[in-house]
């Protein structure tokens, strides 16, 4: 699977769009980006998944770039419960397992 | 609620002991997946299995095994156990749609 790169950290005010961004420069065809968050220390949960085309559901908006070299997820009216570390994970067709890097630390201000 | 169970919730042992940690998958998912997150070397994929059968293996050390019942429940089983192996452990189910991963509350394993 492709690695990934993600900026440690990134604050949000409440009520704001929060853009995370994502680099995936060495993505190959049949690899998909996904999105997990995890809150404090729970379960990771899933978000969002696309492999080129732009994607929107119930929690968020996921932005590939044409090239697939890079995407943002966009948290669209981030609210305090969204404070978490968010995964950005490219994974291969047929490929089960995720494997996760460092992730974002996501902190939404009041 | 993801639908995914683990028991015990947490799990405070000494070094060179053996524990079990326990696996309810959502009702009807066939895969289980078991994930290790340490202070150090953060979230990694242990193990999966498929209704049954060890599907795929990642980091997982010897001292550690795996299993999958055919009530699908699956049990992790760590032996001779060192200061190092404190972490939390997830277990995560999924359907025939694996693109979600659906993952349990964790346990925390103290060692000692």
């Amino acid at each position: 699977d492709a690695k990934t790169t993600q900026p440690t950290s990134m604050d949000c005010a409440e009520g704001r769009a929060a853009n995370l961004p994502c680099n995936h420069s060495t993505i190959s065809g049949n690899e998909y980006v996904y999105w997990y968050r995890q809150i404090h220390s729970q379960g990771p949960q899933y978000i969002i998944h696309g492999l080129k085309n732009n994607e929107t559901n119930e929690m968020a908006s996921l932005i590939i770039t044409e090239d697939r070299k890079s995407s943002t997820l966009i948290l669209p009216h981030a609210t305090l419960r969204d404070t978490a570390v968010y995964y950005c994970i490219v994974r291969g067709f047929g490929n089960e397992k995720l494997t996760f890097g460092t992730g974002t630390r996501l902190t939404i201000i009041p | 609620d993801s639908g995914v169970t683990q028991t015990p919730k947490h799990l405070i042992t000494a070094t060179g002991q053996r524990v079990t940690l326990r696996c309810s998958p959502r009702s009807g998912d066939l895969s289980v997946y078991w994930y290790q997150q340490s202070l150090d070397q953060g979230l990694q994929f242990l193990i999966q299995y498929y209704n049954g059968e060890e599907r795929a293996k990642g980091n997982i050390l010897e001292r550690f095994s795996a299993q999958q019942f055919p009530d699908l429940h699956s049990e992790l089983n760590l032996s001779s156990l060192e200061l190092g192996d404190s972490a939390l452990y997830f277990c995560a189910s999924t359907g025939d749609n694996y693109n979600e991963q659906f993952f349990g509350p964790g346990t925390r394993l103290t060692v000692l």
